[in-house]
């Protein structure tokens, strides 16, 4: 039981180039998360999604897609990288709210810089 | 949107001592966590608690509802517990939409 895990752990890119993170969970877990931290401030959601083939936007969403074809599987795309991507990415899985004993599992992050 | 206010924002301790962390939010939550952020950048979660206390060892969170604040208290700390500590809330009463806001951390080094 690998829990939750991204690929790559690092990357840079230059200025316009795309690329796509990829985040996989084997929890069985239906909700599935994107976030970005930057220096000295919490972790903030791009997106979300709340089964197979829905998502939705969070509250940093501009610049970024993503998808979920499989439920195993979330991913996030820059099209265009900007400089102000530059960020450590998380993603994160819950389960469906039943019990109201939900709790979200963190992936390991993703270093990107854009330069 | 939702406040999410963590203090004291950076906090450092002799080994042994003991520490209390507050997160205060300016709405009503139906869902609060604790998380620790360790050293090497991965976040692991310490407590679901959107009201009561909690226990897990050296570590215990308490969250009033009614007064929009947890706390999280640490016991006989050690150095593995430095690290940052966020609190995460979701005001969001919809089912199915399960955003969460973190506040801007406290950050523990713990001296040996």
């Amino acid at each position: 039981n690998a829990g939750v895990t991204q690929t790559p752990k690092f990357r840079v890119l230059k200025t316009g180039q795309s690329m796509t993170l990829l985040c996989a969970q084997d929890m069985n877990h239906e909700y599935m998360y994107w976030y970005r931290q930057d220096p000295g401030m919490g972790l903030r959601l791009i997106h979300y999604s709340v089964g197979e083939g829905t998502t939705a936007k969070g509250e940093v969403p501009d610049g970024y897609n993503v998808s979920r074809l499989k439920k195993q599987n979330f991913l996030l795309g820059l099209e265009s990288a900007a400089p102000s991507q530059t960020s450590v990415y998380f993603c994160a899985s819950s389960k469906k709210r039943e019990a109201n004993t939900d709790t979200q599992y963190f992936g390991p992050g993703t270093r990107l810089t854009v330069l | 949107g939702i406040q999410v206010e963590q203090s004291p924002p950076d906090l450092i301790l002799q080994e042994g001592a003991n520490s209390t962390l507050r997160c205060n939010f300016s709405d009503s939550v139906n869902n609060l966590q604790w998380f620790h952020q360790n050293p090497w950048g991965q976040l692991i979660n310490l407590f679901y608690i959107p009201s009561g206390t909690k226990q897990n060892g050296r570590l215990s969170a308490t969250t009033v509802a009614t007064e929009r604040y947890s706390l999280l208290y640490i016991s006989s700390s050690q150095t593995t517990d430095s690290g940052v500590y966020f609190c995460a809330v979701n005001t969001d009463r919809i089912f199915g939409n399960e955003k969460l806001t973190f506040g801007t951390g406290t950050r523990l080094t713990i001296i040996p």
